[in-house]
């Protein structure tokens, strides 16, 4: 079946600008995730949604950074006053909602923002 | 909290060749561990992971693991690589808040 899709797969935007990335979560997957990749580093933890709700948004670095997933399925992760700092591959997951399930995450291929 | 330690950045290895990639978690339970690789411009694939049970667990492309408590670590191991295998390989641990944290990385270089 299809897997973790997200758009786009590169953004470039100058500093300052207001940028969406979308997460499109394998079909019945209830629970998806935001991670943040920078360069030469494993993904960071940003977000985590248990179906329409953010169970835990603890690793959202400020309040520039925002995500909704309305209708419990695809999701958009919302960044404002981007600086070049934010440059980096922004990563979703998803995974089944259910105990050790929850922790077999299958990611997608990523955005790679760039910050101008 | 939890973390995670690759002590190696960058691992070259000849074809045909033995590899194995160190992993040292922190945590103050049993952990969940997990091993993900990343090829260019792909995402994260879940190679295998250890819950509880035996602590040698096998994964996808001929990959495995061993857990070891009394060393915090979580190794994996490949008896003999293919040119294929080169890519970033990842360890990580999860807690018990569904979170997953992520080491470094580790660079595999398979050269012929």
């Amino acid at each position: 079946g299809a897997g973790v899709s997200q758009t786009p797969s590169n953004k470039v935007t100058e500093k300052g600008k207001y940028v969406e990335l979308r997460c499109d979560p394998i079909s019945g997957h209830t629970a998806l995730y935001w991670y943040r990749q920078s360069l030469g580093q494993g993904p960071e933890f940003l977000i985590y949604f248990q179906g329409t709700g953010a169970a835990d948004d603890s690793g959202l670095p400020n309040d520039r950074f925002f995500a909704v997933r309305p209708e419990g399925s695809v999701s958009t992760l919302k960044i404002q006053r981007t600086e070049r700092g934010d440059s980096a591959v922004y990563l979703c997951a998803s995974s089944l909602n259910r105990a050790r399930s929850s922790y077999e995450q299958y990611f997608g291929p990523g955005t790679r923002l760039t910050v101008t | 909290a939890q973390s995670v330690t690759q002590p190696d950045i960058h691992i070259t290895v000849s074809e045909g060749a033995s590899l194995e990639l160190r992993c040292n978690y922190s945590y103050g339970a049993t952990p969940y561990l997990f091993w993900y690789v990343q090829s260019p411009g792909q995402g994260l694939q879940l190679l295998l992971k250890y819950f509880s049970g035996d602590t040698l667990v096998q994964g996808i492309k001929g990959f495995e693991a061993e857990f070891k408590r009394s060393q915090s670590s979580f190794n994996l191991r490949k008896p003999s690589v293919h040119w294929s295998d080169a890519a970033e390989y990842f360890c990580a641990v999860g807690a018990n808040d569904y979170k997953l944290s992520f080491g470094a990385g580790t660079t595999v270089t398979v050269r012929a």
